[in-house]
């Protein structure tokens, strides 16, 4: 079935370095892909997107790159802050046929050090 | 600033106590989802909502019993719970299930519910 692969954590950076969290995914066709962030004590937002191979969501100086060839969809940020900490999921869904689902990876928790 | 709210946002019941969890949508989507998300598990889908109909039920105990009144509202009625359903209770709405068109299948999240079961 569908699955997705996210790097363990926790991760942990001193502020302004550079992030990678990297995410693969196992799926038959061409899934939408997404990155959702949880800070402590809330729910899910959506922080970017992408829907097809090639595109590149960006949000908030985070970016990803759907990358058909390694079926790849990493989240970089040039310069993390404080405020970056938080639990960081991978997921992905298809819009159309029978795998209707959001399928999500297990999250990795990034904290940033002042 | 979601969109999508939940309330309580925190509840503790012992086990032999009936509540309920209510979500509401303000964005106008057609499709509604309830998650748990229990520590060092992945979240779980539990129930999905389509046009006021339910689409999928993912082998979810019947101690948890959803109701979707109207496409904005959701409810999820909890009675004989267990200790083990103790989790974060996450709403989600999407303009549609299944959707085709660009973005029509994206997910939004509310706050959860932090439930405890004594």
């Amino acid at each position: 079935g569908d699955s997705v692969t996210q790097m363990e954590g926790p991760v942990t950076l001193s502020e302004e370095a550079f992030l990678t969290i990297n995410c693969t995914y196992t799926a038959t066709g061409y899934p939408s892909l997404f990155w959702y962030v949880q800070y402590p004590g809330e729910g899910l937002q959506l922080l970017l997107k992408a829907t097809k191979a090639d595109d590149k969501g960006s949000n908030k100086g985070f970016e990803a790159t759907y990358r058909k060839e390694t079926t790849s969809f990493h989240l970089e940020k040039g310069s993390v802050q404080v405020s970056d900490s938080a639990v960081y999921f991978c997921a992905l869904i298809f819009s159309s046929g029978s795998a209707r689902q959001l399928t999500f990876g297990s999250g990795t928790q990034l904290t940033v050090l002042p | 600033e979601t969109g999508v709210t939940q309330t309580p946002r925190h509840l503790v019941m012992g086990m032999t106590n009936k509540k309920s969890l209510k979500c509401e949508q303000h964005l106008g989507h057609n499709a509604m989802y309830w998650y748990k998300q229990s520590a060092k598990k992945p979240l779980e889908l539990m129930f999905v909502y389509s046009l006021e109909e339910r689409v999928e039920n993912n082998s979810v105990p019947s101690r948890f019993s959803p109701e979707c009144p109207n496409s904005s509202h959701l409810f999820l009625h909890l009675h004989t719970l267990q200790p083990e359903d103790s989790a974060l209770y996450l709403c989600a709405s999407s303009p549609e299930w299944g959707g085709r068109g660009v973005g029509a299948d994206t997910q939004y999240f509310g706050p959860g519910t932090r439930l405890t079961v004594l």
